[in-house]
């Protein structure tokens, strides 16, 4: 079935440096490639998306890449701030019902 | 901003109970989800909702569980002789389309303890 594997499962970094959180997916069909930031006990927030049909996508000091032959795709912030720390988690979305297939996430830690 | 409301935030039952999650999606959305999260995991897909039925499930959503949209507003879960291992943070979400697919909108959350 869907299948999206996420790495690494946890990543420390200084404040300051940049983060790099990378994804693959199964389904070739897949078309759309949100990333979510999840603290502690709320709701995943959409922080960036990218589309099938773009290869790049930035916002700020988050950027997304999108390799559709290798099937991978990856979250890149720059510039990390203590307040980055969080579980980040990649998705892959395929078909017609909007369906989300998550990665088992990243806890980011930014050390000040 | 419009957002998507879940209750209750905690609920804490008896295995073998049955429990009813209540979420009111944005208002002009028309696609609804639930997922959940058990504790330290992934969030998991359970079921999607389009003009009043199940568009796809996932092998979680066994007859067990049940969706329905009782009146205009609400979306709701039916988990029925809940288990120990249904334990987790249920998460409801909308849509505003799917063919070219949109932001999900996540609420809150439900959190069940089975006890």
């Amino acid at each position: 079935g869907e299948n999206v594997e996420q790495h690494p499962s946890t990543l420390s970094v200084q404040e300051g440096d940049s983060a790099v959180i990378k994804c693959t997916y199964s389904d070739s069909a897949s078309n759309y490639f949100p990333w979510y930031k999840q603290e502690l006990g709320k709701r995943p927030q959409l922080i960036i998306d990218i589309r099938s049909n773009v290869g790049e996508k930035k916002d700020q000091r988050i950027a997304v890449t999108l390799n559709k032959t290798a099937k991978h795709f990856s979250l890149h912030i720059t510039e990390t701030q203590p307040e980055d720390s969080a579980v980040y988690f990649c998705a892959a979305s395929s078909g017609n019902t909007g369906k989300l297939i998550f990665g088992q996430g990243t806890t980011l830690q930014v050390k000040p | 901003e419009p957002e998507v409301t879940q209750t209750p935030s905690h609920q804490v039952t008896q295995m073998g109970q049955e429990v009813i999650l209540r979420c009111v999606p944005i208002s002009n959305h028309l696609y609804f989800y639930w997922y959940r999260q058990i504790l330290g995991q992934k969030v998991e897909f359970l079921v999607s909702f389009y003009n009043n039925e199940i568009s796809e499930k996932s092998e979680i959503f066994d007859d067990q569980f049940s969706v329905e949209r009782p009146d205009g507003s609400n979306f709701t879960l039916k988990i029925r002789s809940t288990k120990l291992e249904d334990s987790a943070m249920y998460f409801c979400a909308s849509s505003e389309l799917t063919w070219d697919v949109g932001e999900l909108f996540f609420g809150e959350g439900s959190r069940l303890t089975v006890l």
